[in-house]
């Protein structure tokens, strides 16, 4: 079955890290860029970072510049998003997503989305 | 930074009827790199359209996509019950990809 499953989320402090994983099937995950885009609690989607797929490219939104890292492992046919010095506005719903491409696509698949909460 | 501008932010319709849903972007963008989506309740998004004006696989053909550079627009012709949800429109031209605010089409 072609999928996205994320996992990781979870409850974490400000100032906390969290370390999401996004395992994928079905399709050949080196063929293609992924991204991460959340969605805070009844509010609309936001891109988050992009990764191509020869990892060569990554971009991050201003709002997880510096605090995100992206990281792909093709080998494990997995994607990651490393979050330290979370903030309360971080509180949100994460989708792995797959590009229609090996570069910039639309995203044509997503992931079930893990919540993830940053309170105290 | 893109920005994308989606009106009517809610619009009411009956099923059979057409919607019209518009997307503005702030500067210019390559219709290769613009797309449509549909979220419903508790659901991750589905893309319905990309490059503008290109059906996803499986997507029923009463939806359709058009404009370019900096106005384009979702067209649902005979609304059927499961097309009330929220539209997002998005950019992935230029980093930061950008997302419109959505525009919900709900039951009138």
């Amino acid at each position: 079955e072609v999928q996205l499953v994320e996992s990781g989320g979870g409850l974490v402090q400000p100032g906390g890290s969290l370390r999401l994983s996004c395992a994928a099937s079905g399709f050949t995950f080196s063929r293609y860029a992924l991204n991460w885009v959340r969605q805070a609690p009844g509010k609309g989607l936001e891109w988050v970072s992009y990764n191509s797929n020869s990892k060569s490219t990554i971009y991050y939104a201003d709002s997880v510049k510096g605090r995100f890292t992206i990281s792909r492992d093709n080998a494990k046919n997995s994607l990651y998003l490393q979050m330290n010095s979370l903030r309360a506005e971080d509180t949100a719903v994460y989708y792995c997503t797959r590009s229609n491409s090996s570069g910039r696509g639309a995203f044509d698949m997503w992931g079930q989305g893990t919540m993830v909460t940053v309170s105290s | 930074e893109v920005v994308l501008t989606q009106s009517p932010g809610t619009l009411s319709l009956s099923p059979g009827e057409r919607a019209t849903l518009s997307c503005r972007a702030s500067q210019s963008v390559t219709s290769s790199y613009f797309a449509w989506y549909q979220q419903k309740p508790g659901q991750a998004p589905r893309l319905l359209i990309y490059g503008a004006s290109s059906r996803a696989t499986g997507i029923p053909d009463r939806f359709s996509g058009s404009g370019s550079e900096t106005d384009f627009t979702l067209t649902i012709n005979r609304l059927e019950p499961e097309d009330f949800a929220v539209y997002y429109c998005q950019q992935f031209g230029t980093s930061p990809f950008t997302f419109g605010p959505g525009t919900k089409v709900d039951i009138k």
